[in-house]
């Protein structure tokens, strides 16, 4: 248990759905973030918040949009997806506000996406 | 080509067996990080290291800043160490990260 929860842990959806990822840290963590990990691929940095404002934006596609109402819940709501976005999405937080840090960071269990 | 380079990406040993995972990297780095991906999904993170060796358990990880290279061992191998390895270089940029190296310990 890292002490951050992402739901649901599977969730497969339609192109043309919208659905919501959720993330919650129990750490009293400062920053927060969401990776995307494709098969046999690194993990790739999406998004940041710090201090509940977004300080990285990956070039990510506007298909996927963060939210983060305070600092321990962090959402990625997902619309008109395509197949290849289908990935674990993985949560994780640091106690270190500053990005880039070199803190530890923890993170979540991961939503494994399928997009059909 | 990834800026971190890991090997071997697949690795299985006999329970017992002392393993190393090895992590180049291209670019400076701040500092080295070391996690562990269980089957789930779920990471860990294992280590943090800018200089140095680090040791926890059974576990250790050394790091040589002019030849850019970091690895993790092993000691005393058991199955539940089983699980996918994964380095990553901290820069101003944030982390970059390896494929990771898939790990099985067989009894």
């Amino acid at each position: 248990e890292t002490g951050v929860t992402q739901t649901p842990r599977h969730l497969v959806m339609g192109m043309t759905n919208k659905k919501s990822l959720k993330c919650e840290q129990h750490l009293g963590h400062n920053a927060m973030y969401w990776y995307k990990q494709s098969a046999k691929k690194p993990l790739e940095l999406m998004f940041v918040y710090s201090l509940e404002e977004r300080v990285e934006n990956n070039s990510v596609p506007s298909r996927f949009s963060p939210e983060c109402p305070n600092s321990s819940h962090l959402f990625l709501h997902l619309h008109t997806l395509q197949p290849e976005d289908s990935a674990l999405y993985l949560c994780a937080s640091s106690q270190d506000p500053s990005f880039p840090t070199n803190e530890k960071l923890f993170f979540g269990s991961g939503t494994q996406l399928s997009v059909l | 080509k990834n800026e971190v380079e890991q090997s071997p990406q697949n690795l299985t040993a006999q329970e017992g067996e002392f393993i190393t995972i090895n992590c180049s990297y291209s670019v400076g780095i701040s500092a080295l990080h070391w996690l562990q991906q269980h089957p789930g999904g779920g990471i860990v993170s294992l280590f943090m290291l800018s200089s140095g060796k680090k040791k926890h358990g059974r576990l250790i990880a050394t790091i040589n800043i002019q030849e850019k290279h970091s690895s993790l061992h092993i000691t005393a191998s058991h199955p539940r160490d089983s699980a996918v390895y994964i380095c990553a270089a901290s820069r101003a940029d944030g982390l970059t990260f390896g494929k990771g190296t898939h790990l099985i310990i067989q009894p």
